[in-house]
């Protein structure tokens, strides 16, 4: 059974500030590593599909990267404004994805 | 861009009534659908994979005749909660595969379900 842990599980920041938060998963028998953006009341926005060793993605402010062999994605924001903020879920696998916990950013003006 | 459109967002009902919770898929045909339910601070869990004119593969501990789920078309999934007691209260969002590839999800926002 595949085990997503996400940390931390809350961060607040202040405006401009850049973040960071992990996600780690089982390295054995990877597929694919998925990063999504929740904010309250919408649909899950998917921001990164990510499925090779060393793969770094960007979209605007916001990046990711991958490390496969020991389980681990970083998420990355530069310049943390409010409108980042909302809950960041990882989610490994095939399909049928395991989900994080999520991690609940808030960015405070 | 592919658009799941998911209602009721909320609903209360008594105890021993049934709730009906549809997924739709608005501009892309959807081959599979997933069913998750999220209790308070922790993770989306998987509760079962709808694919289209088949039957529904339920995650282990989740009963199928207590969450009846129907895909009847390429377009709509249905979770029914039957005979919904309390313990059932949570929040149950559905996510369709088929657009921009099998691997990539696209979500509904999810229905709240409050039994009394």
């Amino acid at each position: 059974i595949l085990n997503v842990e996400q940390s931390p599980q809350s961060l607040h920041v202040q405006e401009g500030d850049s973040t960071n938060f992990t996600c780690s998963f089982p390295s054995s028998n990877f597929y694919a590593l998925h990063w999504y953006r929740w904010e309250t009341a919408k649909s899950p926005e998917a921001l990164f599909v990510m499925t090779l060793n060393g793969d770094e993605k960007k979209k605007g402010r916001i990046s990711a990267t991958l490390n496969t062999k020991e389980g681990y994605s970083y998420l990355y924001i530069k310049g943390s404004q409010p409108e980042d903020s909302a809950t960041y879920l990882c989610a490994s696998g095939e399909g049928k994805l395991i989900f994080g916990q999520g991690t609940e950013l808030s960015v405070k003006p | 861009g592919a658009v799941v459109s998911q209602h009721p967002s909320w609903v209360i009902c008594k105890s021993g009534t049934s709730v009906k919770i549809e997924c739709r898929s608005l501009d892309f045909q959807a081959t599979t659908m997933f069913w998750y339910r999220q209790f308070p601070k922790q993770s989306l869990m998987l509760m079962a994979t709808s694919n289209e004119g088949s039957k529904a593969t339920y995650e282990q501990g989740v009963e199928k005749d207590k969450f009846l789920i129907n895909h009847a078309s390429l377009t709509l999934s249905t979770l029914t909660v039957t005979s919904a007691h309390p313990e059932d209260s949570s929040f149950y969002i559905c996510s369709a595969s088929g657009y921009s590839g099998a691997n990539v999800l696209t979500f509904g926002a999810g229905s709240r379900l409050t039994v009394l």
